[in-house]
């Protein structure tokens, strides 16, 4: 079993749409969690953490839940520019501290 | 802003050549990195650097080498290229202490070719 499991998709959603995205993970003394974006040809660049409580920031909203050792990430109001691959990444300072990195989903969203 | 900048974008290198792979980053940062990725692949972590001088093997180091002798400058080297190393190399950077929730910056990557 993978460390760190997302659904690659692809997820098509017209513009103005809602849309989720689950990641699960394996080691439950995973201490930090993250979700990245990255662009067709570009280098990932963090899009948010995510916290134990739940974080928002504008339109995108990310949720932990360590019982069930998954996160999630939710984008309302889908615009163009929301078209990306979302990673997901998982911190565990005793796993030699590295960072370790989901597969992506891959978001399309249309005119 | 943090600037994490690798030496070529793009590189075509024939196979058997020695490749070196630079990589600099301005932030003071203990922790520096070296990925490949593929698609259907994702991140594959070759080798990271706590700190100057020290490196780690990371899960697919085979057929390469790491040099870390100042604290900014992480370099990957491929003693001798060979066609599956074709490949986007990505370099990255994190600080290492205080904090599970320190962002790891990536360099723009460099897309190698072996031919």
């Amino acid at each position: 079993r993978k460390e760190v499991e997302q659904d690659p998709g692809p997820f098509n959603v017209p513009e103005g749409a809602t849309v989720a995205f689950n990641c699960t993970y394996s080691n439950s003394a995973s201490q930090s969690f993250f979700w990245y974006r990255q662009d067709c040809r570009k280098e990932p660049k963090l899009l948010m953490s995510v916290y134990s409580s739940g974080n928002e920031d504008g339109r995108f909203t990310a949720q932990l839940n360590r019982a069930s050792q998954y996160i999630s990430l939710l984008i309302r109001d889908s615009k163009l520019s929301d078209s990306a691959t979302y990673l997901c990444v998982v911190f565990n300072a005793g796993n030699n501290r590295k960072l370790i990195w989901g597969l992506g989903t891959s978001l399309a969203v249309n005119p | 802003d943090v600037k994490v900048t690798q030496s070529s974008r793009y590189l075509v290198k024939r196979t058997g050549e020695k490749v070196f792979l630079e990589c600099v980053q301005d932030m003071d940062h203990e922790n520096m990195f070296w990925y490949r990725q593929d698609p259907g692949l994702g991140l594959r972590l070759i080798y990271f650097s706590y700190d100057v001088k020290m490196k780690e093997k990371g899960d697919i180091p085979e057929g390469y080498s790491v040099s870390r002798e100042k604290k900014e400058r992480f370099s990957l080297i491929l003693e001798s290229a060979s066609t599956n190393q074709t490949s986007m190399y990505l370099c990255a950077s994190r600080r290492g202490v205080r904090g599970i929730y320190n962002e790891q910056f990536f360099g723009p990557g460099t897309r190698l070719t072996v031919l």
